[in-house]
């Protein structure tokens, strides 16, 4: 089982639309939970932490259930330039600190 | 945020030789740097985490002899992969620790396309 399970993309939505972005960790040890964004061919770059009391930015809302272990993304209103991949990562304080990363789901929004 | 620089972005070089990719903390001192490696269309996979004067711990599964890593100063680690072969084309990426959280700041990644 992987550490980190994302739902499988891609996700094609038109713009203006909500879509929730899903993912599940196995490690109970996790300790600290983010949301990246990547676009094609390029590095991963931090979006959003996730906190278990959720937070919001802007369109973006993350939730975290630690007894369930799952973590969620919405974005609301999506737009053109939202379309790329969404990872979710958890960090590990009990592996020496490190970010295990999600497969992804990717996002075309479409006009 | 924070920059992190990799060098090539980009190389392409014939099976047997060997490839080295510098990743450098341009504004802040990192202990600790970290190699990925993405394969399309898949997650990014750690394969090391180095520390600064001591040697790099590796991930199950990934070679220390192939992918030699050397993390010299507090702001340079290099990876070295070593006789490179087509299985190893893949987009490697450098992620720096630094700053009062210890944040990830990721560098832009170098495509490696072996022949």
């Amino acid at each position: 089982r992987k550490e980190v399970e994302q739902d499988p993309g891609p996700f094609n939505v038109p713009e203006g639309a909500t879509v929730a972005f899903n993912c599940t960790y196995s490690n109970s040890a996790s300790q600290s939970f983010f949301w990246y964004r990547q676009d094609c061919r390029k590095e991963p770059k931090l979006l959003m932490s996730v906190y278990s009391s959720g937070n919001e930015d802007g369109r973006f809302t993350a939730q975290l259930n630690r007894a369930s272990q799952y973590i969620s993304l919405l974005i609301r209103d999506s737009k053109l330039s939202d379309s790329a991949t969404y990872l979710c990562v958890v960090w590990l304080y009990n592996q020496g600190g490190k970010l295990i990363f999600g497969q992804g789901t990717e996002l075309s929004v479409k006009p | 945020g924070a920059v992190v620089s990799q060098h090539p972005s980009r190389v392409i070089c014939k099976s047997g030789t060997s490839v080295k990719i510098e990743c450098r903390s341009l504004d802040f001192q990192a202990t600790t740097m970290f190699w990925y490696r993405q394969f399309p269309k898949q997650s990014l996979m750690l394969m090391a985490t180095s520390n600064e004067g001591s040697k790099a711990t590796y991930e199950q599964g990934v070679e220390k002899d192939k992918f030699l890593i050397n993390h010299a100063s507090l702001t340079l680690s290099t990876l070295t992969v070593t006789s490179a072969h087509p299985e190893d084309s893949s987009f490697y990426i450098c992620s720096a620790a630094g700053g009062r959280n210890n944040e990830q700041f990721f560098g832009p990644g170098t495509r490696l396309t072996v022949l």
